[in-house]
């Protein structure tokens, strides 16, 4: 079955680079059908779209954090990332990885907190 | 401040039924069918079980059911079970220029 799955640190310094990996199985990270999200939680609000990445390497970001965000994908290692530039404590999060349909985002990693703190 | 608004609890009996509701705009719920629900455990990844407004997942039970109104979209739990004690939040697609997909605030389901 699908599966996605998050890695990466699990604390970062403010000012720093927050980097993510989502490592997937189950579905050809290749396929056209779909696109690659990340999504994140802040403690005790809701969820925030951040962008999306297609196999070929175009992306979409949120407006509100596209200066800061980037995005790649590896096909030959079934992995997409996320690079969040210049982190402050309002980026702790818990960030998901997941398999965005475009109108429907049908499967999610389980998720990893990320902290912002010295 | 989540863009869906979602009630933060609902309860009930096993057996009863609930409605969780989660109101929008004209420019994200009330604006196109592309609304889903997502039910969440404790430590496990969200899980989609409601997509297109009122779509079930192979495999998701019918005892959830999905409907809208205007821009408000509810999700129905029949025939409730402890099993379904879990948090559950609602996505809809946005025709706004600032988001793709946007996400209510979520509700905690408390079986009794």
């Amino acid at each position: 079955q699908v599966q996605l799955q998050e890695s990466g640190p699990g604390l970062v310094k403010p000012s720093q680079t927050l980097s993510l990996t989502c490592t997937v199985s189950g579905v050809s990270i290749s396929s056209g059908n779909y696109y690659w999200s990340w999504i994140r939680h802040h403690p005790g609000k809701g969820l925030e779209w951040i962008g999306n990445i297609y196999y070929s390497g175009s992306t979409y970001y949120n407006p509100s954090l596209k200066s800061r965000v980037s995005m790649s994908v590896d096909t030959s290692k079934k992995q997409f990332s996320l690079r969040l530039s210049s982190v402050t404590a309002a980026d702790t999060a818990v960030y998901y990885c997941a398999r965005d349909r475009l109108t429907v985002v049908d499967y999610w990693g389980q998720g990893t907190l990320v902290t912002v703190s010295s | 401040q989540s863009a869906l608004t979602q009630p933060a609890s609902v309860s009930g009996s096993p057996g009863q039924s609930i409605t969780i509701s989660c109101t929008g705009t004209s420019s994200d719920v009330g604006g196109n069918d592309y609304v889903s629900w997502y039910q969440q455990q404790p430590g496990k990844a969200p899980k989609l079980i409601i997509y297109e407004v009122s779509n079930r997942p192979s495999g998701v039970s019918n005892r959830f059911s999905g409907s809208k109104s205007g821009n408000t979209a509810s999700l129905t739990i029949s025939g409730l079970q402890a099993e379904d004690e879990a948090d559950y939040f609602c996505s809809s697609y946005t025709s706004s220029s600032s988001h793709h997909i946007i996400f209510g605030g979520g509700t905690k389901l408390t079986v009794l």
